[in-house]
């Protein structure tokens, strides 16, 4: 367990399905991160949360909705998604802006689209 | 826009030998971090860099920086099984909040 907790685990939903993906931190962190994992391609950062507020919406389709109740939860909100969407999603953590000590991440959240 | 390059990407090797993974990045940053990542698993923090000349080692494995150069290796001594993964880099823009991974090497150490 790393300190990042996302659930579910795995997650197989339907293109006209809503679901949400949740992470939660306990480590103090201020900082929140969404990134979304492909098969055969880098890692990419999707959503930035700085004390609960965002910074940074990396063209991220509507279909991807994201919410930072409080500096500990951060959710991402899914509807009318696409086969190519099936992914890991990957929260992480940190200090605000890293500060060099690094980011932490959850253990992910495996989507397939069907 | 921030590029990080790794190479190579794909890497097999024999247990007992050495080798280098390279990562180069393309915006001045002094700060520049290594992750392991198994199958199906999260990343692993495995070093972070944060200066010119910063040299880690942990185990088997060892990471420097030269931040003139604008790269990082990891270095690989006397490989083992245990340490088939993937490696990604990553850097952290000083003036920015985003984390740039590099594409990830697919390390298999063969017995």
């Amino acid at each position: 367990e790393t300190g990042v907790t996302q659930t579910p685990r795995h997650l197989v939903m339907g293109m006209t399905n809503k679901k949400s993906l949740k992470c939660e931190q306990h480590l103090g962190h201020n900082a929140m991160y969404w990134y979304k994992q492909s098969a055969k391609k880098p890692l990419e950062l999707m959503f930035v949360y700085n004390f609960k507020e965002q910074t940074e919406n990396n063209s991220v389709p509507s279909r991807f909705s994201p919410e930072c109740p409080n500096s500990s939860h951060l959710f991402l909100h899914l509807h009318t998604l696409q086969p190519e969407d099936s992914a890991l999603y990957l929260c992480a953590s940190s200090q605000e802006r890293g500060f060099g000590y690094g980011y932490t991440f959850g253990s992910g959240t495996r989507l397939t689209v069907v | 826009e921030l590029k990080v390059e790794q190479n190579p990407l794909f890497l097999s090797m024999q247990e007992g030998k050495n080798y280098t993974i390279y990562c180069n990045y393309s915006t001045t940053s002094d700060r520049l971090y290594w992750y392991r990542q198994d199958p199906g698993k999260s990343l692993e923090s495995l070093f972070v860099l944060l200066s010119n000349g910063a040299v880690k080692q942990e185990g088997r494995l060892m990471a420097s920086l030269d931040t003139k150069a604008r790269l990082s290796t990891l270095h690989i001594t006397a490989a083992v099984h245990d340490l088939s993964a993937t490696y990604f880099c990553a850097v952290d823009l000083l003036t920015g909040s985003r984390l740039t991974f590099g594409e990830g090497t697919q390390l298999t150490v063969n017995p």
